[in-house]
């Protein structure tokens, strides 16, 4: 059974840092992985999206790898900013046709 | 483009009841997935339908059930609601399968007096 983890729950860091946000998951049999950011009562928000066949994507600020026979992928966030506040969630569709979603990062940053 | 749309945006039931969630995909987009968010935690998947056919299931009861029509939207029906279904309902569409990227709608607020 597909488990994903993500550490830490919380973080706070001041404005600028560059930062590191953790996905773990049990089952290596993927089709692919993808972050998302949740602002407060409301819906998800696609960041990256890596397929299986790939180990990384980036989109200004982030960059996201996988690594596949680890079970594990990296979100980095550079120079943070205000605006970057929000709760990141990684999710991995597995290849019976289901989708787990770890229980997220609450990222504040600092002004 | 508009994108996925959802519909109530709140929703306020007794036990027992029933209720329907709808949601409408960003045009040319022909895969829904249904999810329950309970507070503090990550989405659960329920269904995915693609081209009208389901395609994947999560561990729900029986009492939750979803149809996708010919316009590729979809609705999701709770019978016999418990207090425990109170949560956030999201719907998201992508292009085809579950390779595609997911585009999540604001979600739809049931509370379970």
């Amino acid at each position: 059974k597909q488990e994903v983890t993500q550490i830490p729950a919380a973080l706070s860091v001041p404005e600028g840092e560059n930062l590191v946000l953790n996905c773990s998951f049990t089952d290596s049999a993927i089709y692919n992985l993808q972050w998302f950011r949740q602002d407060p009562g409301k819906g998800l928000t696609s960041l990256l999206l890596i397929q299986s066949s790939q180990r990384e994507q980036t989109s200004g600020r982030l960059n996201a790898s996988l690594d596949k026979s680890s079970g594990r992928s990296t979100l980095y966030i550079a120079a943070s900013q205000p605006g970057d506040s929000a709760t990141y969630l990684c999710a991995v569709w597995s290849r019976d046709d289901k989708i787990i979603f770890g229980k997220g990062t609450r990222l504040h940053i600092l002004p | 483009d508009a994108g996925v749309t959802q519909s109530p945006t709140h929703l306020i039931k007794t036990r027992g009841q029933h209720v329907t969630l709808r949601c409408s995909p960003i045009s040319g987009h022909k895969s829904v997935s249904w999810y329950q968010q309970v507070l503090g935690q990550g989405p659960q998947f329920i269904f995915q339908y693609y081209e009208k056919e389901e395609r994947g299931r999560g561990n729900f009861p029986d009492r939750f059930s979803a149809r996708q029509f010919p316009n590729y939207s979809s609705e999701l029906n709770v019978n016999a609601l418990l207090l425990g279904d109170s949560a956030l309902y999201l719907c998201a569409s992508s292009l085809s399968g579950p390779w595609q990227p997911q585009h999540f709608g604001d979600g739809t607020r049931l509370s379970i007096l």
